[in-house]
């Protein structure tokens, strides 16, 4: 059974381009959520998808943006890159209404990206 | 606004030894409460939960209790090892109103042989 599964799992770019990150949910997930966790930090909150749509969106600017398809694979995109954007994204998977009343959150091992 | 505060690391100890990660909790309404475990080159990983008060989360030797009284949620250990060194995160999910998760800012536990 296969996890969640992320791509690329490092990545370089320079300030102002744009990136695209992928996850595969876990087999029978749903529901697909982006974390930024940068250096020494736990991870923040981007947003969730459900149904193609998002459905929570956390405090992070609308260069940060999403696509969640109809095999519930999902996309975090990030335009005009800054410095601080350097992070590792994380994506987690969960079942319908799990990641909200308790249910477990299932991680992938992230993409690191570097911000020149 | 709603917060998880966990004691700073590293926290370095001796294989055998007895282990405490202090987590503290603000939150409107009644959370549910997590311990996730990150490995070196791992994403996060769920250790053990709890979703309501009294509530005592087990797992791989790890314990932690649902405090309502203290807004509280400590990891203990009564033996670590050196495979335990990772990085542990104290987590919670508003159980109404809300989707996200709030991660402490993680505590690195270095177990020595």
């Amino acid at each position: 059974d296969a996890g969640v599964t992320q791509s690329p799992t490092h990545l370089i770019k320079t300030r102002g381009q744009q990136v695209t990150l992928r996850c595969s949910p876990k087999s029978g997930h749903d529901t697909v959520s982006w974390y930024q966790q940068a250096l020494g930090q736990g991870p923040q909150f981007i947003f969730q998808y459900y149904e193609e749509e998002e459905r929570q969106r956390g405090n992070f600017p609308d260069r940060f943006s999403g696509h969640q398809f109809p095999n519930y694979s999902s996309e975090l995109n990030v335009n005009a890159l800054l410095l601080g954007d350097s992070a590792l994204y994380l994506c987690a998977s969960s079942l319908l209404d799990r990641g909200r009343f308790g249910g477990e959150l299932f991680f992938g091992e992230g993409s690191r990206l570097t911000v020149l | 606004g709603d917060s998880v505060t966990q004691m700073e690391g590293p926290v370095t100890l001796s294989e055998e030894a007895f282990l405490t990660i202090n987590c503290t909790y603000t939150a409107t309404g009644y959370p549910s409460l997590f311990w996730y475990v990150q490995y070196p080159g791992e994403g996060l990983q769920l250790l053990l939960k709890a979703t309501k008060a009294d509530d005592k989360g087990s797992n791989k030797g790890f314990e932690a209790t649902y405090r309502k009284e203290t807004t509280s949620f400590h990891l203990e250990k009564g033996s670590v090892q050196v495979s335990d060194s990772a990085v542990y995160f104290c987590a919670l999910s508003l159980t109404s109103g809300t989707y996200k998760y709030i991660f402490g800012t993680g505590t690195r536990l270095k177990v020595l042989a």
